[in-house]
């Protein structure tokens, strides 16, 4: 039962250029979304993250948009630069209780690239 | 602010051998958490510890054990090793996991490898 799911494997961007990254969820349970950065071999690095009662934030380069009625969040990072090129995770929690109460759960990731 | 330590970096065990892992978190934060990833399964919830207890459990066999002491340091622990239990786990710290502000910090991860 996957409950965060990333369905692009890839994505391909050019430097300058606008990446969006997509994440779609099932659990209504789920309040509080975050996104990650990650290297292999090494722990996720935290990017930004966004709570179920807000559908926008913004942190520099990086925006990340929550649509409730759709469970889909998204992250657009503008403008996309080289060392921008990562596998991003995205996370959902629920900080109201439940089984899912104070856990992560990962979507599968994206792994993104982008090119000089 | 020193990060989330995680040691060791690297493990080599053999099948049935067990082995401890350790965490410890950004100075000030109450909450470890513990995540496995492997390359089929993504990074999965292991559990997690709040002022010395356990707050939630991940599915995952009762050979995977922790605890968090009165510093917040925390310890995961793997008996009965098998070839599957290979994996990053990876230790996340929270100031506590029931605030607002539950961005979760990670370490660099503990490589095992189990031969």
């Amino acid at each position: 039962d996957q409950q965060v799911k990333q369905n692009s494997p890839s994505l391909s961007v050019q430097e300058g250029r606008i990446s969006i990254l997509n994440c779609d969820y099932t659990n209504s349970m789920f309040d509080y979304f975050l996104w990650y950065k990650k290297y292999p071999a090494e722990g996720p690095t935290f990017l930004i993250s966004i709570s179920s009662i807000k559908d926008k934030n913004e942190d520099g380069r990086f925006t990340v948009f929550l649509n409730k009625s759709a469970k889909h969040l998204s992250l657009h990072i503008v403008p996309s630069q080289p060392g921008d090129s990562a596998v991003y995770f995205c996370a959902a929690s629920a900080l109201a209780g439940g089984t899912s109460y104070g856990k992560l759960t990962f979507g599968q990731g994206t792994i993104l690239t982008v090119h000089p | 602010k020193a990060g989330v330590t995680q040691t060791p970096r690297y493990l080599i065990k053999t099948r049935g051998q067990q082995v401890t892992l350790s965490c410890s978190p950004i100075s000030g934060h109450r909450s470890v958490s513990w995540y496995q990833q492997t390359p089929g399964q993504g990074l999965q919830f292991l559990f997690e510890y709040f002022s010395e207890t356990q707050r939630n459990k991940g599915n995952f066999p009762g050979r995977f054990s922790g605890r968090q002491f009165s510093n917040s340091r925390s310890e995961m622990n793997v008996s009965t090793l098998e070839l599957g239990d290979s994996a990053l786990y990876l230790c996340a710290s929270r100031i506590r996991p029931a605030s607002m502000n539950t961005e979760a910090f990670f370490g660099q991860g503990t490589r095992l490898t189990v031969v």
